[in-house]
């Protein structure tokens, strides 16, 4: 499994964007980009998935180069209930449904 | 809400006791999984299943066990709890492949302390 690097914290005000990266160097050629939310005292929740370029649903945006070893979640003109944990999943669906969550991002927004 | 119960929500047990944690859906799908959660370590797979009687182990197997009898229901047991085991534990169910590879829905945790 692609192992992922993310900032452990970010502060953010208000109304802004928000850009989370994360890197999976070792990504596979089958492997999937998936971001998940959690809030305090709950599980996590699915934001958003890609394979290539950009993807837009009503949440977030996720970036991917061509190269795909790196993401960007794009979160826009965030506001104090975004403040949570964002993790970076990279994995594949061929018969082995393990995710791998990493330690994520905390992300902290200012009012 | 994605129709997933976990019970009890907290629990407080001693060590060499044995827990057992439910977890409970109403959505029929196949794929079930438990992770526990811990400061420093994001969530890690315990165990999952891929239907009834059908589980495999994650990368924190040791010391748990599970069974699917029926395909609402995934038990997660701990025979002999142990205060490393201390933790929050998470069920997931994932619906079946509709465009969307790693979507898995969570259910509300299982606060487990062992004394």
């Amino acid at each position: 499994l692609a192992k992922t690097t993310q900032p452990i914290s970010m502060d953010s005000y208000e109304g802004q964007e928000v850009n989370i990266t994360c890197s999976h160097n070792n990504i596979a050629t089958n492997d999937y980009i998936t971001w998940y939310q959690q809030f305090p005292s709950q599980g996590p929740r699915f934001i958003i998935q890609g394979y290539k370029t950009k993807v837009t649903n009503e949440v977030a945006s996720l970036f991917i180069p061509a190269d795909r070893k790196s993401s960007t979640l794009s979160l826009p003109r965030v506001s104090l209930s975004d403040t949570a944990v964002y993790y970076c999943l990279v994995g594949s669906n061929f018969g082995n449904e393990k995710l791998t969550f990493g330690t994520g991002t905390r992300l902290t927004i200012i009012p | 809400d994605a129709g997933i119960t976990q019970s009890p929500r907290h629990k407080v047990t001693e060590t060499g006791t044995p827990v057992t944690l439910r977890c409970h859906q109403t959505e029929n799908h196949r794929y079930m999984y438990w992770y526990r959660q811990d400061p420093g370590h994001g969530l890690r797979l315990i165990h999952y299943s891929y239907g009834v009687k059908d589980t495999d182990k994650g990368e924190v197997s040791d010391g748990y066990s599970v069974s699917r009898s029926k395909t609402e229901d995934f038990l997660l047991t701990l025979e002999s709890a142990t205060s490393s085991q201390t933790s929050v534990y998470f069920c997931a169910i994932r619906p079946p492949r509709q465009g969307e590879v790693n979507e898995q829905f969570f259910g509300p945790g299982t606060r487990l302390t062992v004394l």
